[in-house]
C-alpha cells in the first residue's frame, strides 16, 4: 500500500462546480501539506497542517478551502475556481512539522478548469 | 526570505555518465536544510537526498551525492553511472528552523531542471 494516495487523480471542472481533492496517508504522520505546481513555476505552498490544525495559509484565496478531519485525511474543496488554477495539487507529509525530515508526496491531482 | 534557484531548465546526459545539477540558495537562516527531489512523468515528488546547514560532509545516497558548498550557497547534485529511469524533473528545495517563527517544515522549491539521459 503506497504512503500517500490521492484522488481523483484528473478532475476537469467547470468555474461553477464544487468539488473536492482527497489526500490520504498511511504513514502515521502528524503534518499535511497541499501543494500547487503551475506549468513553469516552482511548487508553491498552500496550506499546512499540524495534528490537525492548520498552521499555515500561504495567502490562498477562499475559493480554496482546506480540510483536516483526522491525521490521516486531508481535503481541499473547490468552488468557483477560474481557468489559472489548473495545475497539478500535490498533498504531502512529514513526521513532525519543524524537523528536517523529507517531506513524502502523494502522485498529485490533475486539474483543469475550464 | 528564502530563494532556491536552478539555473539549469534542461540537462542532457549520456547513459552511465555523471551529471550536475546546480542549485543555489539564499537565506538568512543560521540553520537549515537542502532537499532534493525528483519528479518523474508521473507527477510524483520523490525524496532523494538531504543536507543540513551544519553537516560538515557532503551527503551522499547511493549515485547521489551533493556537492556542498555553504560559503556560495550553492548545493548541487551529482548522479553518477546515469541510467534511462534517471529521465525526470529534479528540485531542490530548502526548509529553515526558525525558533519562534512559523517557517517550520516549509519547503521552498526551485523551478526545477528537467534531466535527459540518452541510451
Amino acid at each position: 500500500e503506497t504512503g500517500v494516495t490521492q484522488t481523483p487523480r484528473h478532475l476537469v471542472m467547470g468555474m461553477t462546480n464544487k468539488k473536492s481533492l482527497k489526500c490520504e496517508q498511511h504513514l502515521g504522520h502528524n503534518a499535511m501539506y497541499w501543494y500547487k505546481q503551475s506549468a513553469k513555476k516552482p511548487l508553491e505552498l498552500m496550506f499546512v497542517y499540524n495534528f490537525k490544525e492548520q498552521t499555515e495559509n500561504n495567502s490562498v484565496p477562499s475559493r480554496f478551502s482546506p480540510e483536516c478531519p483526522n491525521s490521516s485525511h486531508l481535503f481541499l474543496h473547490l468552488h468557483t475556481l477560474q481557468p489559472e488554477d489548473s495545475a497539478l495539487y500535490l498533498c504531502a507529509t512529514t513526521t513532525e512539522q519543524g524537523r528536517f525530515n523529507e517531506q513524502f508526496f502523494g502522485p498529485g491531482t490533475r486539474l483543469t478548469v475550464l | 526570505a528564502q530563494k532556491i534557484t536552478q539555473t539549469q531548465p534542461g540537462m542532457f546526459v549520456q547513459e552511465k555518465e555523471a551529471v550536475t545539477l546546480d542549485c543555489t540558495y539564499d537565506t538568512s537562516d543560521q540553520s537549515y536544510g537542502l532537499f532534493w527531489y525528483k519528479q518523474p512523468s508521473s507527477g510524483e515528488m520523490i525524496f532523494l537526498i538531504y543536507q543540513g546547514s551544519y553537516d560538515e560532509q557532503n551527503a551522499t545516497e547511493g549515485r547521489y551525492s551533493l556537492n556542498f558548498q555553504k560559503a556560495r550557497k550553492s548545493t548541487n547534485l551529482v548522479i553518477s553511472a546515469s541510467q534511462l529511469g534517471d529521465s525526470a524533473m529534479y528540485f531542490c528545495a530548502m526548509c529553515s528552523f526558525v525558533a519562534g517563527g512559523t517557517s517550520y517544515g516549509k519547503l521552498t522549491f526551485g523551478q526545477g531542471t528537467i534531466l535527459t539521459v540518452h541510451p
